[in-house]
């Protein structure tokens, strides 16, 4: 059965460094989403992909983040510099279109020390 | 003030017992109400995902009610099983989608 594939699993970090995570989407899947979620939180939208375009990225702190889907098929996001409160599970998502069910990754669990 | 909130926060059964958990939400307009389960460290997976016309769905042990005009849902889970320990997530989807908290479920033998 087709995945969504996100690496890496965790990530360990440093306050003010760099840091990518990467999502690849289920074969064919025009949509893909970057999600934050907090613990015992439900996940939060950080952007939005049709193909390669940003649908909607109003959630995204873009002093910090920045997303990239260049050839509309897998999706790099970066945060730099991290700060402690970007520390939670980073996931990916991905869809045939825009209004159908959501197929996610496993996720990237981000601590910054 | 989320749109979507879902009721218990927490809630503990014990195995082969049967517990409801509850959604409502203010999302305007309304196109669609899902249900997820999160393992813990791992990403959602749908349950079921119902529109404006359907008021129950189900999968497997899992039933899922919408009632569109009070704007409620419940997921109700029957004969539960260990490993239906997860948070159960509601997600309706207008004019965006909006997540609520979930509800963190453990079933315990």
């Amino acid at each position: 059965e087709a995945e969504v594939a996100q690496s890496p699993r965790y990530k360990i970090t440093e306050k003010s460094q760099a840091v990518a995570f990467w999502c690849d989407p289920i074969s064919g899947h025009a949509t893909l989403y970057w999600y934050r979620q907090i613990l015992g939180q439900g996940p939060e939208l950080l952007v939005q992909f049709q193909d390669e375009s940003v649908v909607d990225d109003s959630q995204l702190p873009k002093d910090r983040f920045s997303a990239e889907r260049l050839k509309g098929v897998d999706s790099t996001l970066k945060i730099q510099p991290a700060e402690l409160g970007d520390s939670a599970m980073y996931l990916c998502a991905s869809s045939p279109g825009t209004a159908g069910i959501q197929y996610f990754g496993a996720g990237t669990r981000l601590s910054v020390l | 003030k989320n749109q979507v909130e879902q009721s218990p926060q927490s809630l503990i059964i014990l195995e082969g017992k049967n517990c409801t958990l509850q959604c409502n939400y203010t999302v305007s307009p309304f196109s669609n109400l899902r249900w997820y389960k999160q393992d813990t460290g791992r990403g959602p997976v749908s349950l079921t995902i119902m529109t404006f016309s359907e008021n129950t769905k189900s999968n497997g042990r899992y039933t899922a009610t919408l009632d569109a005009d009070t704007k409620q849902s419940s997921l109700h889970i029957t004969a539960s099983q260990l490993s239906d320990s997860a948070s159960y997530i509601c997600v309706v989807s207008g004019a965006d989608m909006r997540f609520g908290a979930g509800t963190r479920l453990t079933v315990k033998p």
